[in-house]
């Protein structure tokens, strides 16, 4: 298995607080992603990072920021959580400075915001 | 912008037929494409891929077919067993000069099989 953690594992929060989800990788690979997962949309990009403090948005961006200090860590911030954001948060990695790289998943982050 | 269409989103076979699953993409620079199986609980799962200069690929019960003309591309799983039954998600990607970056996922099929 590659090297991601993903920390919490569960997070239960109120509607108006701040949140932050955090990926750690083992692997070196400069690319790192972060999705989110609902029944019937699939997995849904939200940011991803090309290198340390390189990032880009994804097609769901609206209401995360995310921040990459050092190569191993990869951080998804909620700014202010609504009900909406209750979702399975997945960390991803890749390294296609080797050629195609597939994706990588991290175990999973399950988001409740009531 | 760029799409991938996934179909069915629910499969049901008998133990033993065959499984496929259809996938459609929008973006003709794509160039790679992957596909996930999901258990439930647990996180998605490379299972195969295939590049755009390969029209199929194979890997004892489960292959993949790519026709780059119509942009869609295929999961084929033969006799099928139980421990197959999970959701399965394709996937789309196109690189820069130095690889893939970017994907873009299919909704899901939730495959059943049936003892």
């Amino acid at each position: 298995d590659a090297g991601i953690t993903q920390s919490p594992r569960h997070k239960v929060t109120e509607t108006g607080t701040p949140v932050t989800l955090r990926c750690h990788q083992t692997e070196n690979h400069r690319y790192m992603y972060w999705y989110r997962q609902d029944p019937g949309h699939g997995l849904r990009l939200i940011h991803y990072s090309y290198g340390v403090k390189d990032t880009d948005k994804g097609e769901v961006s609206d209401g995360y920021s995310v921040s990459r200090s050092k190569t191993e860590d990869f951080l998804l911030t909620l700014e202010s959580a609504t009900s909406s954001q209750t979702s399975v948060y997945f960390c991803a990695i890749s390294d296609p400075d080797r050629g195609i790289s597939p994706l990588h998943f991290g175990n999973g982050t399950r988001l409740t915001v009531t | 912008g760029e799409n991938v269409e996934q179909h069915p989103s629910t499969l049901s076979v008998q133990e033993g037929d065959s499984a496929v699953i259809k996938c459609t993409y929008s973006d003709s620079a794509s160039n790679y494409f992957p596909w996930y199986k999901q258990e439930l609980g647990k996180r998605p799962q490379l299972i195969i891929d295939i590049r755009s200069n390969v029209g199929e690929k194979k890997d004892q019960r489960i292959a993949v077919t790519l026709n780059k003309t119509a942009k869609h591309f295929s999961l084929h799983i033969t006799e099928t067993q139980p421990e197959d039954s999970a959701v399965y998600f394709c996937a789309a990607s196109k690189g820069r000069s130095s690889g893939t970056y970017k994907y873009i996922f299919g909704t899901g099929t939730r495959l059943k099989v049936l003892a």
